[in-house]
């Protein structure tokens, strides 16, 4: 059984405020580790994907970092906005499935 | 480009009936799942498929079967609806290479009654 696991369930930020999400898999027969940003009513949208210990990548005021021995991404936002304000997932992919971790809630006040 | 499409969009289903939830890609993905959402808990691995005549079970795949004749389509089955199948279920695509991100449908409301 893999278990992804994503903390905080849900968070709330005042508008500017920088935030940072975990998400922890198991560090066994790793291929990859992605990173979904999820708006209601739409279908997830794939931000990162990262497969090499160490990994950081960015994308604008997004960032993530990964540790495959220790089995943990960050997931960092810098200076949040009201359009931040989504599902953030994580997922990870072992060399025959992709499973999800239960997502971060995001909600950032304007 | 169609990318990942999946119908239908909503679903009202009485218990005990069956219905199939269909999913196509044109984009030569080898990996094919279904998932499920519910309020809490995420996406929920039903079933997968790493290329055609191939798949596999996920991590809730009771009451669900599927089947993958082509590297295209990979349709979800519900055999006797049951309320507890009430959910948003979503299908995504990508390829088998490590470093290659996931495609979704637009999801599919399914209401058991």
């Amino acid at each position: 059984i893999l278990n992804v696991e994503q903390s905080p369930q849900s968070l709330h930020v005042q508008e500017g405020d920088s935030t940072n999400f975990t998400c922890s898999f198991p560090s066994s027969n790793f291929y990859a580790l992605h990173w979904y940003r999820w708006e209601t009513a739409k279908s997830p949208e794939a931000l990162f994907v990262m497969t090499l210990n160490g990994d950081e990548k960015k994308k604008g005021r997004i960032s993530a970092t990964l540790n495959t021995k220790e089995g943990y991404s960050y997931l960092y936002i810098k200076g949040s906005q009201p359009e931040d304000s989504a599902t953030y997932l994580c997922a990870f992919r072992n060399n025959n499935d992709m499973r999800f971790g239960a997502g971060t809630r995001l909600t950032v006040k304007p | 480009n169609a990318g990942v499409t999946q119908t239908p969009k909503f679903q009202v289903l009485k218990t005990g009936q069956s219905m199939t939830l269909q999913c196509a890609q044109d984009m030569n993905h080898e990996y094919m799942s279904w998932y499920r959402q519910d309020p809490g808990m995420g996406l929920r691995l039903i079933h997968y498929s790493v290329g055609a005549g191939i798949t596999d079970q996920g991590e809730v795949p009771n009451g669900y079967n599927v089947s993958r004749s082509t590297t295209e389509d990979f349709p979800l089955r519900l055999l006797s609806a049951a309320p507890s199948q009430t959910s948003v279920y979503f299908c995504a695509s990508t390829l088998l290479r490590g470093d290659s991100e996931a495609f979704f449908g637009q999801g599919t409301r399914l209401t058991v009654v």
